[in-house]
């Protein structure tokens, strides 16, 4: 069935370096790439997103990149900040139908050490 | 610009009880998807509603019905409930897009349901 794996499950990194979250997705038809960040007692906010006819997106100190042939799509978080502290997943939908649903993987908690 | 907005915030019930959770959409979104979050783990899909019926559905029971209204708000019940229901109902809307075309998909903050 539908499934993404999400790695690594905790991320604790130097204010200042680079972070990287990696995903794989089993459904081939998957064509949409959304990546969430949540906050304690907050909803997942919405930082970037890829479709299938795009290998790689940057929006200032956030990339994401998918590799359509492996199945795998990653975010790269560059000069972290102690506010990147905070869960992040990633998520993958096809459009078949129009439905939009979303599978998530597990989820990385990330901690920026200043 | 209001996003999406969810009530009550917090909600304790027993076994065996039913609940109604709330939810506004972004505005301009017309399109209301539902999911639940365990503790730990990443959202799961329950449903989704556009022009007020059920579009798709997740590997959740029949306990778990929903609506949706002119307005495009929509409701989220659960019937029976049962310990493991606890989690976070997370509702996230978009605006439909062209067939086989997603659109991002908004969430808000939840409504953190207990069950003793």
């Amino acid at each position: 069935g539908e499934n993404v794996e999400q790695h690594p499950s905790t991320l604790s990194v130097q204010e200042g370096d680079s972070a990287v979250i990696k995903c794989t997705y089993s459904d081939s038809a998957s064509n949409y790439f959304p990546w969430y960040k949540q906050e304690l007692g907050k909803g997942p906010q919405l930082i970037i997103d890829i479709r299938s006819n795009v290998g790689e997106k940057k929006d200032q100190r956030i990339a994401v990149t998918l590799n359509k042939t492996a199945k795998h799509f990653s975010l790269h978080i560059t000069e972290t900040q102690p506010e990147d502290s905070a869960v992040y997943f990633c998520a993958a939908s096809h459009g078949s139908g129009n439905t939009g649903k979303l599978i998530f993987g597990q989820g990385t908690t990330l901690q920026v050490k200043p | 610009d209001a996003g999406v907005t969810q009530s009550p915030t917090h909600l304790i019930k027993t076994r065996g009880q039913q609940v109604t959770l709330r939810c506004s959409p972004k505005s301009g979104h017309d399109t209301v998807s539902w999911y639940q979050q365990a503790l730990g783990q990443g959202p799961q899909f329950i449903f989704q509603y556009y022009e007020e019926e059920e579009r798709q559905r997740g590997n959740f029971p029949d306990r778990f019905s929903g609506h949706q209204f002119p307005n495009y708000s929509s409701e989220l019940n659960v019937n029976a409930l049962l310990l493991g229901d606890s989690a976070l109902y997370l509702c996230a809307s978009s605006l439909r897009g062209r067939r086989n075309s997603n659109q991002p998909q908004h969430f808000g903050d939840g409504t953190r349901l207990s069950i003793l």
